[in-house]
Parts: C-alpha cells; sequence; structure tokens
C-alpha cells in the first residue's frame, strides 16, 4: 500500500482559498489515482473528486464544480487540492486517498492520508 | 447522484454479540460497494470491497454480503475494537457516494 501524508492545519477567512498537499510515498503518482474526501466536524464521510484512470482525467463532484481543484507534481509525487471561496460551512478535515481496483472488478480507496482540518472562521 | 441509506444509523452492543448493518443503494450497483471502518480521529480504513472481498490484515469476523441494491456488513463476534463509526460506498457511478454512517457503540 502506499503511504499517505498530507499538510498540516489551516486557519482561513471567509472567501479565502486553501490548498492541501499530499505526499506519496512508495509508489510513484504516475502509478496511483488520488482522489480526495471532506468530513465535517460530526458528519459523514463526501466525495470531492479525483483522478479518474478508466479516461484520465480528474473528476469532480458536482457540489463543488467551479470551486475546486485537484492538481498533481510527478516530480515530487505530491497531488494538490484548492478550495475557493471558504465559507464557514467548509470547516472540515480533508483526506486524501488511492483509488484501487478497475471498471471490471470494481473501485475501492485503500490507503488514506492522516487528514488535514481547515478551519473557516472570521 | 445514486444515494446510499445505512441503517440504523446508530446501535449498542456487546462484546462477542453479532452485529449486521445494512446499506441501501437507490439503484442497482451490481457488487461495486465498499465497506470502511472509522474511529475517532482517525481515517477511514478499508474492511471489504466489492461487497465481500475481504481486505488484507482484517479480522475473518467481518464478512460482507449483497448485490443489486442490498448489502450487508456482519461482525461475527463483536470486538472491544471494532467499536467505531462504520460507512458503505458505492463506485457504480463515476461520482462516488458514501452512506450516512453506522455508529457502533458499547451496550
Amino acid at each position: 500500500q502506499a503511504q499517505l501524508v498530507q499538510s498540516g492545519a489551516e486557519v482561513k477567512k471567509p472567501g479565502a482559498s486553501v490548498k492541501v498537499s499530499c505526499k506519496v510515498s512508495g509508489y510513484t503518482l504516475t502509478d496511483l489515482s488520488i482522489h480526495w474526501v471532506r468530513q465535517a466536524p460530526g458528519k459523514g464521510l463526501e466525495w470531492m473528486g479525483g483522478f479518474d484512470p478508466e479516461d484520465g482525467e480528474t473528476i469532480y463532484a458536482q457540489k463543488f464544480q467551479g470551486r475546486v481543484t485537484m492538481t498533481e507534481d510527478t516530480s515530487t509525487d505530491t497531488v494538490y487540492m484548492e478550495l475557493s471561496s471558504l465559507k464557514s460551512e467548509d470547516t472540515a478535515v480533508f483526506y486524501c486517498a488511492t483509488l484501487r481496483g478497475n471498471s471490471d472488478f470494481g473501485h475501492w480507496f485503500d490507503s488514506w492520508g492522516q487528514g488535514t482540518l481547515v478551519t473557516v472562521s472570521s | 447522484d445514486i444515494q446510499m441509506t445505512q441503517s440504523p444509523s446508530s446501535l449498542s452492543a456487546s462484546v462477542g454479540d453479532r452485529v449486521t448493518i445494512t446499506c441501501r443503494a437507490s439503484q442497482s450497483i451490481a457488487r461495486y460497494l465498499n465497506w470502511y471502518q472509522q474511529k475517532p480521529g482517525k481515517a477511514p480504513k478499508l474492511l471489504i470491497y466489492v461487497a465481500s472481498s475481504l481486505q488484507s490484515g482484517v479480522p475473518s469476523r467481518f464478512s460482507g454480503s449483497g448485490s443489486g441494491t442490498e448489502f450487508t456488513l456482519t461482525v461475527s463476534s463483536l470486538q472491544p475494537e471494532d467499536f467505531a463509526t462504520y460507512y458503505c460506498q458505492q463506485t457504480y457511478s463515476t461520482s462516488l457516494t458514501f452512506g450516512g454512517g453506522t455508529k457502533v457503540e458499547i451496550k
């Protein structure tokens, strides 16, 4: 399994942007599909988007379309998730995770980062 | 999006109990269903993938079954370390979705 290490906690003001990083080790980034999952305090898991290995594109949940950008730096095996126009409701822990499997058998998240708490407060 | 509904949302059980959690999909998802365990302050951990395959290193007391729209996660004999929140997830659609979670508490 890959190891994923995320950047540290952030505090942002409403309207600002945040960029969270996820560094991969044990594999090269080109061998992996990294996705992002959000969890608001005391709430459930919410998929935000990630790299779709079937068509080679990054896909985003409709809820976050236009506000989230996921990028990668293959030279450092690091993936980034940037969320803009932050609101207090965006306060959450953000996780990166590796997507495994294929379209015939199915997909699953088998490795997760430790999580990054983003607090949005004026 | 495909909606995933878990039941119950919480349950109380004792060590040694057999526990079953149900996950229902709003449309057929074949067997593209995974189960995760999450403990407070920790990242989720994969237990079961594609409905019934046990992830490496996960105790055999965990099992999954189902296909189509109805799935179950069963813990055959609950252990102290199993008290946690459990989530199902569908990967049939490229827009992935999770169930709302089931919190398993000590009776």
